[in-house]
């Protein structure tokens, strides 16, 4: 069936240290991928998108890279600070987003 | 300019009632889409609307049903509800579609069914 995976549910870093998340996606030909960011109470908040025929972008501390090969997309996020705590998810379009279950990071001092 | 705005933020029901909820995008953006999001689930789409037509659609049952108006504001229905249709229920506006364009989500209506 359809469906965006993230490898680890939980991810725990100590506040300035680099944080990677990461998603496996299901359908190869998906053009599009977007990083979203879900803080408590909120709508997921857009952090950064990436098209098909990328490899990489980079946002403000923020990089997206695309592993088409192995249908893998990771999200790393330099410096993080305490406001980063939320649940990230990737999702994928194809004829529509399919978004993954999600993954928490928590940032500790 | 204003984000988007859901109506209500929170509400309960009992099984076998029927809930509408509301969602206004945010200016100048004519694509409204709902999604499910529950701890079991995720989140999950639920249809799209473009111009008041409705343009895709997830795999709900019917007892799930939208509409969109001129004036780009949208409405979700549920009918005959369930325990397990309590969830967060969130809409995205954009210019033109889920297609390949950036999404901006609501805060969403927590719907709890008892």
């Amino acid at each position: 069936g359809e469906s965006v995976g993230l490898h680890l549910p939980t991810l725990s870093v100590q506040e300035g240290d680099n944080s990677i998340i990461n998603c496996a996606y299901s359908n190869s030909a998906s053009d599009y991928f977007i990083w979203y960011k879900q803080e408590s109470g909120k709508g997921p908040q857009f952090i950064i998108d990436i098209r098909s025929n990328m490899d990489k972008r980079q946002g403000q501390r923020v990089t997206v890279l695309l592993n088409k090969t192995v249908k893998h997309l990771s999200l790393q996020i330099a410096a993080t600070q305490p406001g980063d705590s939320a649940v990230y998810f990737c999702a994928e379009n194809f004829y529509k987003l399919i978004f993954g279950t999600g993954t928490r990071l928590q940032v500790f001092p | 300019k204003a984000g988007v705005t859901q109506t209500p933020r929170y509400l309960i029901k009992t099984r076998g009632q029927q809930v509408t909820l509301s969602c206004s995008p945010i200016s100048g953006h004519r694509s409204v889409s709902w999604y499910q999001q529950t701890p079991g689930q995720g989140l999950q789409f639920l249809f799209e609307y473009f111009s008041e037509t409705q343009r895709n659609k997830g795999n709900f049952p019917g007892r799930f049903s939208g509409r969109q108006f001129s004036n780009s504001r949208s409405e979700m229905n549920v009918s005959t509800l369930e325990l397990g249709d309590s969830a967060l229920y969130l809409c995205a506006s954009s210019r033109t579609g889920t297609n390949s364009y950036e999404q901006y989500f609501g805060p969403g209506t927590r719907l709890t069914v008892t």
